[in-house]
């Protein structure tokens, strides 16, 4: 089993629509929770960090995490066709080689006109 | 705009041809890595690097070898590429903490025929 699900889409919304992204984990040990966002031919950039459960907003973005429910989202506002993108949920921890983090396979947004 | 810059962007290269896959960052971070990403696939940590001299493998099995001989530079190198080395190759680097993301760089798509 993989330490971290992340729902595949790939995802097609219109402009302006709310995006939810979602990803579930198996291990309590995970202490930061990110959201990457890649554009095409890209590296990722990092978008949102969190390292406690509830909501943290930025802008049209907002990152929940449910560490009961090892569940977390990104919810995307108002979106954009610049918000086409793969985004990536990435998860940290200490380990005995330092911190350390896993991601989700990506999910790949396109908003359309 | 990262200051973590990645050459080649793409390389068509022969089987059992030596490359080396050049990595550099311009700040000052003591912590590297190589990570490979193939379609639909979660990224893979191949090597790592905490500082000068320091490497270390990663989770996925790999036959590149990288090196450290300076904090901004960390290349990777295949001895005898082949073709299941066909993928994503993408270098980061971080500061200590897990409240840092990471900062990837463009990557590099390596294709061996």
């Amino acid at each position: 089993q993989k330490e971290v699900e992340q729902d595949p889409g790939p995802l097609s919304v219109p402009e302006g629509a709310i995006v939810s992204l979602n990803c579930t984990y198996s291990n309590s040990a995970f202490q930061y929770f990110m959201w990457y966002r890649q554009y095409s031919r890209k590296g990722p950039e990092l978008l949102m960090y969190t390292y406690s459960s509830g909501n943290k907003e930025d802008g049209r973005f907002t990152a929940q995490v449910d560490k009961s429910s090892k569940y977390i989202s990104l919810f995307i506002r108002d979106s954009q066709p610049s918000d086409s993108a793969t985004y990536l949920c990435a998860l940290g921890r200490l380990t005995g080689g330092g911190n350390k983090l896993t991601f989700g396979t990506g999910t790949q947004l396109k908003v359309e006109l | 705009e990262a200051d973590i810059y990645q050459t080649p962007r793409y390389l068509v290269i022969g089987t059992g041809k030596k490359i080396t896959l050049e990595c550099s960052q311009t700040m000052g971070h003591d912590k590297m890595y190589w990570y490979q990403q193939d379609p639909g696939m979660e990224l893979h940590l191949i090597h790592y690097s905490y500082g000068v001299n320091s490497t270390e493998k990663g989770d996925l099995s790999s036959e590149s070898t990288v090196s450290r001989i300076r904090t901004e530079h960390f290349p990777l190198t295949l001895e005898s590429a082949r073709p299941s080395h066909t993928s994503q190759y993408l270098c980061a680097s971080s500061v200590p903490g897990l409240n840092y993301g990471y900062t990837f760089g463009s990557g590099t798509r390596l294709t061996v025929v």
